[in-house]
């Protein structure tokens, strides 16, 4: 099975901060990679898929990236909206596991 | 454009059955994904089945316990969870094969 590993676990930024999230396959996936977002509550929203398609909707300032084995979600400028739970997920072999989750939160 | 089922609680060694109501279209043409998140926790992903051809993949942890079906006249899908333990206790959501479209979760709590 192919692991994610997900990092940072948790952090707080500034509004208007740069954030990125790490993810981390554990063999090489293509960019078979996507992002969600979570709020408490709610099921996750799709907002990356293939590593770097942004999915019709999510605003510009969200952006993924990397092949392989590493990839990246970065909020190129943090918003109060975006106080949330993001998680990464392959898909490129069976089972499509997720990483552990990021919760991003505001200072 | 996915409804579940209303939330459960069960005692260990029970089953429960989750519904996941799609629309036709949906039901043509998209395989179904099945994830959980147990609380405080992270998304697990746990199987997947294709509506019209009944095939189905599981998690290796999850293989011989969970098993899922379709009633393809009402455009629904099934997930069954046998022999229920405490770490089952989750919300667990059906989704789209493209991961853009989920249910809104179905609360399962498995306590003596």
């Amino acid at each position: 099975d192919i692991q994610m590993t997900q990092s940072p676990s948790s952090l707080s930024a500034s509004v208007g901060d740069r954030v990125t999230i790490t993810c981390q396959a554990s063999q090489a996936i293509k960019q078979y990679v996507n992002w969600f977002q979570q709020k408490p509550g709610r099921p996750p929203k799709l907002l990356i898929y293939g590593a770097s398609i942004l999915e019709t909707g999510v605003p510009s300032r969200f952006s993924g990236g990397g092949s392989g084995t590493h990839f990246t979600l970065t909020i190129s400028s943090l918003q109060p909206e975006d106080t949330a739970e993001y998680h990464c997920q392959q898909y490129d072999n069976l089972p499509y596991n997720f990483g552990q989750g990021t919760k991003v939160e505001i200072k | 454009q996915l409804l579940q089922s209303g939330a459960e609680v069960r005692k260990p060694g029970a089953s429960v059955k989750v519904s996941c109501k799609a629309s036709a279209s949906t039901f043509k043409i998209s395989d179904i994904n099945w994830v959980r998140q147990a609380p405080g926790q992270g998304l697990e992903w746990m199987g997947w089945m294709n509506p019209d051809s009944g095939r189905s993949g599981f998690a290796r942890k999850f293989q011989g316990r969970v098993f899922t079906s379709t009633n393809t006249s009402i455009s629904t899908a099934y997930l069954e969870v046998h022999n229920l333990r405490s770490d089952d206790t989750a919300v667990y959501f059906c989704l789209t094969s493209a991961f853009g479209d989920w249910g809104q979760g179905t609360p399962v709590t498995v306590s003596s």
